[in-house]
């Protein structure tokens, strides 16, 4: 099946930093990724979702100039966290939707911690 | 709008107990609908899915099925393991394109004991 490869799965920075998150699809092509974010006990927020060769759409709330979004290629679409705080400590989860139903291959995860 | 309501957690069950897990969903039309299950500091895993009224999706010994009358999707498995222990997450897809991304539950954390 599908795969979706998300890298680092963690990462610990320091207050002011950036942070380049990955997120890979492996055997198939994705034009369309989606960035969730997801807080402790919580469920999934769509953050933002990510189109090749063009920008990003974000869901109200998100910063967009915090929250870099590149989908550069097919296959690769990064989220940067610019100037990371603690309050940017969270999970990030990144997805691309696959065959005719909207079903989704996630990737792995990332635990962001800024201290 | 699309929405997903699932029952609050934790579940708590012994082994080979009979589990269910409800969630409803508001939508227009005929979404396509899923269960992922998220296991501790892992990303999400697809665990069955259904993409019209009556399908019964199953993986794993889990099953839900379709129903469009009632707007539910509920999961259920005969006998869990302490292996089944994760959070769990209905989701559904709205079935007029399919790159929208999904709209989740709040998910269910499962705790099974030995």
């Amino acid at each position: 099946g599908a795969v979706v490869s998300q890298h680092p799965s963690w990462v610990i920075c320091k207050s002011g930093t950036s942070v380049k998150i990955e997120c890979r699809s492996l055997d198939f092509q994705a034009t369309t990724m989606f960035w969730y974010r997801q807080f402790p006990k919580q469920s999934l927020m769509l953050m933002a979702t990510s189109n090749e060769g063009s920008k990003a759409t974000y869901e109200q709330g998100v910063e967009k100039d915090k929250f870099l979004i590149n989908h550069a290629s097919l296959t690769l679409s990064t989220l940067t966290v610019t100037s990371a705080h603690p309050e940017d400590s969270s999970f990030y989860i990144c997805s691309a939707p696959w065959g005719l139903k909207s079903e989704a291959f996630f990737g792995q995860g990332t635990r962001l911690t800024v201290v | 709008g699309n929405s997903v309501t699932q029952m609050e957690g934790p579940v708590t069950l012994s082994e080979e107990a009979f589990l269910t897990i409800n969630c409803t969903y508001t939508a227009t039309g005929y979404p396509s609908l899923f269960w992922y299950v998220q296991y501790p500091g892992e990303g999400l895993q697809l665990l069955l899915k259904a993409t019209k009224a009556d399908d019964k999706g199953s993986n794993k010994g889990f099953e839900a099925t379709y129903r469009k009358e009632t707007t539910s999707f509920h999961l259920e498995k005969g006998s869990v393991q302490v292996s089944d222990s994760a959070v769990y997450f209905c989701a559904l897809s709205p079935p007029d394109t399919g790159r929208r991304a999904l709209t989740f539950g709040s998910g269910t954390r499962l705790q099974v004991q030995p």
